[in-house]
């Protein structure tokens, strides 16, 4: 099993549209998340730490669940700008540091 | 304007050959990473410096190897040792390496690495 896991899609949707992606860990020693957006042959970037009360920016939210470990990311009223790869990441502090990238979830949002 | 700069973007390495990619920094940042990057996988950790004149290895350090020797640099050398090297190298920093939720790693633009 993975560490972390994700749909790898693709999800295709429309412009306005409302769309979830969930995210697995394994490891109970992580400690922190992250969601990254990474566009076609470019470098992933930063889009959003998780924290555990759910955080929300913009038409962005993510959630935390550590019982069931999982993160998620909603994004609202999709834009053509948000087609991209979005990576979920992990950090595990298990007497050494690791942070574990997920594959990816391919998202196409069309008009 | 701060950031982190790989170079090149495109590098061809003949069979046997070494080739280094670079990875600069001018966000005082004293983490340093390398990862790997292959289709329809996540990224994978090569090397990693916490600190000049000091790293580790990550999960795939065979075939690879690294220097620290100023904060701002940490090179990377693919060595003929490395059977498959086709891939998109991504060169990242941290503030430091404990995994506090603040200290998220910011990547290069990465370099593509084709052998010919």
């Amino acid at each position: 099993r993975k560490e972390v896991e994700q749909d790898p899609g693709p999800f295709n949707v429309p412009e306005g549209a409302t769309v979830a992606f969930n995210c697995t860990y394994s490891n109970s020693a992580s400690q922190s998340f992250f969601w990254y957006r990474q566009d076609c042959r470019k470098e992933p970037k930063l889009l959003m730490s998780v924290y555990s009360s759910g955080n929300e920016d913009g038409r962005f939210t993510a959630q935390l669940n550590r019982a069931s470990q999982y993160i998620s990311l909603l994004i609202r009223d999709s834009k053509l700008s948000d087609s991209a790869t979005y990576l979920c990441v992990v950090n595990l502090n298990t007497g050494g540091f690791k942070t574990i990238f997920g594959a990816g979830t391919r998202l196409f949002v069309k008009a | 304007d701060g950031g982190i700069t790989q170079s090149p973007k495109y590098l061809f390495r003949k069979e046997g050959q070494n080739v280094t990619l670079s990875c600069e920094q001018n966000l005082n940042h004293d983490a340093m990473y390398w990862y790997r990057q292959d289709p329809g996988q996540g990224l994978r950790l090569i090397y990693y410096s916490q600190i000049v004149n000091d790293f580790q290895k990550g999960d795939i350090a065979e075939g690879y190897s690294v220097s620290r020797e100023k904060k701002e640099s940490f090179p990377l050398t693919v060595t003929s040792a490395q059977k498959n090297p086709t891939a998109f190298y991504l060169c990242a920093s941290s503030i430091s390496r404990s995994g506090r939720p603040q200290e998220t790693q910011y990547f290069g633009p990465g370099t593509r690495l084709l052998v010919l």
